[in-house]
């Protein structure tokens, strides 16, 4: 029962590199997002995908692009890291967009310095 | 504004010793209210989904009560498993159609045996 899989599961970026954020679902659930989670503040949403080939901006999305080529997979692309992207990343999925809940991965904590 | 508050952040308890947790909302149009357990290292476990106001949901020694404001976890006899921090999240009519749920900042629970 895989789930949700990020990876990696920690990473330390230096200001100003790249990189992607990997996730992938076994649960062929056509709804996915992106949320980080910052202490004592509640998850936010960064991107969210309804399918194949669509995306759309959270309430967070400065900073982060994303992709959706496949059902599975959802990866989250920094650009230029800055030390406000220091968080623990989030990705979820869930088999409708309204209503249902969001299935969680284990996270990516990243921190950039 | 959609905006969850929880409450308290942090609660002790001894094995045994039965409490609430919970949860003030304000939304335009609860479409469902989502309780999540979250162990440290780990993504949010879901629990339950609340739909209106007099829906309780039970699983083992947790119990989710709504009403039109608020959502309670009561935690009966509690074992130092259910130590964790319990999430609560929204979702509006507003944001039905992109999923985006409104997360409180969480409680922190610890049960001493």
């Amino acid at each position: 029962n895989a789930g949700v899989t990020q990876t990696p599961k920690f990473r330390i970026l230096k200001i100003g590199q790249s990189m992607t954020l990997q996730c992938t679902q076994d649960m062929n659930h056509n709804y996915m997002y992106w949320y980080r989670q910052d202490p004592g503040m509640g998850l936010k949403l960064i991107y969210y995908s309804v399918g194949a080939g669509i995306t759309d901006k959270g309430e967070v999305p400065n900073g982060y692009n994303v992709s959706r080529s496949t059902t599975e997979d959802f990866p989250l692309r920094l650009e230029l890291a800055a030390p406000s992207q220091t968080s623990v990343y989030f990705c979820a999925s869930s088999s409708g967009i309204s209503n249902q809940p969001q299935h969680f991965g284990d996270g990516t904590r990243l921190s950039i310095l | 504004e959609d905006q969850v508050t929880q409450s308290p952040e942090a609660l002790r308890l001894q094995e045994g010793e039965s409490s609430s947790l919970n949860c003030s909302y304000t939304v335009s149009g609860l479409r469902g209210l989502f309780w999540y357990r979250q162990d440290p290292g780990k993504g949010p476990e879901f629990l339950f989904t609340l739909y209106s106001a007099g829906e309780e949901k039970e699983k083992e020694r947790l119990k989710a009560t709504l009403t039109k404001k608020e959502s309670f976890l009561h935690i009966t006899a509690p074992k130092p498993e259910d130590s964790a921090t319990y999430l609560c999240a929204v979702q509006g009519y507003g944001s039905s159609n992109t999923g985006k749920l409104i997360f409180g900042q969480g409680t922190t629970l610890q049960v001493k045996p």
